[in-house]
């Protein structure tokens, strides 16, 4: 099994960019998807492939991928962004969540 | 639409067991298959396994072996999981979601309790 590796969570201010980052080696070679989950509502896939935005997902969401790390990017966080947001990735038939991060915009 | 639809609560005492549906419509069930996903009250996702809905295949999770069972009714678009010999801690929202994550159920809380 692998693990990956999250802050526990990430404060900024409304209209600033936070940056929410995940490790594991398994990175280095797998593509990583990031989710946000609201209190009491089902997680919503945002990035997949490190990096590509599904429809209907704002364009201030962005990830991108270093080596052994990728990054969650929401340039200028809004209120309503405000969540847990978690990575996963996948690597034969092992499949693995970050442990997540709660986001705080205020 | 798309989407994926689990059944209600339930309250289950130790030692008991469970069954949680996730029925599918608005594309080809067989087409794609299902994961589970476990999350414990104030925890973070746990993925439990998926399973192949063309072939009926089962992969589990390290942690999710002997107890747990995923099975399919592709008649009615239908994926199951069942949990048996309930304990205490198998108290959480069990959520399904589709082959790539992009497509959720909105979760079933189990509570086991006495």
């Amino acid at each position: 099994s692998y693990e990956l590796t999250q802050p526990s969570s990430v404060s900024v201010s409304p209209g600033q960019t936070a940056r929410i980052t995940c490790s594991g080696d398994v990175l280095a070679k797998k593509y990583a998807r990031w989710f946000q989950q609201k209190p009491g509502q089902a997680p919503v896939l945002v990035i997949y492939k490190d990096s590509e935005r599904p429809s209907g997902i704002p364009e201030r969401f962005s990830g991108s991928s270093s080596g052994t790390t990728v990054t969650l990017t929401i340039s200028g966080a809004q209120v309503d962004d405000e969540a847990d947001y978690y990575c996963y990735s996948a690597a034969d038939n092992n499949r693995v969540f970050g442990g997540g991060t709660k986001l705080t915009v205020l | 639409q798309v989407q994926l639809v689990q059944s209600g609560s339930e309250l289950k005492k130790p030692g008991a067991s469970v069954k949680v549906s996730c029925k599918a419509s608005g594309y080809t069930f067989t087409n794609y298959g299902m994961n589970w996903v476990r999350q414990a009250p104030g925890q973070g996702l746990e993925w439990m396994g998926w399973i192949n809905t063309n072939t009926g295949n089962p992969t589990y999770a390290q942690d999710f072996t002997g107890r747990f069972v995923f099975s399919l009714d592709t008649s009615v678009s239908t994926a199951y999981l069942q949990i048996s010999s309930l304990k205490a801690e198998d108290t959480a929202v069990y959520y399904c979601a589709g082959e790539d994550f992009d497509l959720w159920g909105r979760g079933t809380l189990v509570t086991v309790s006495s």
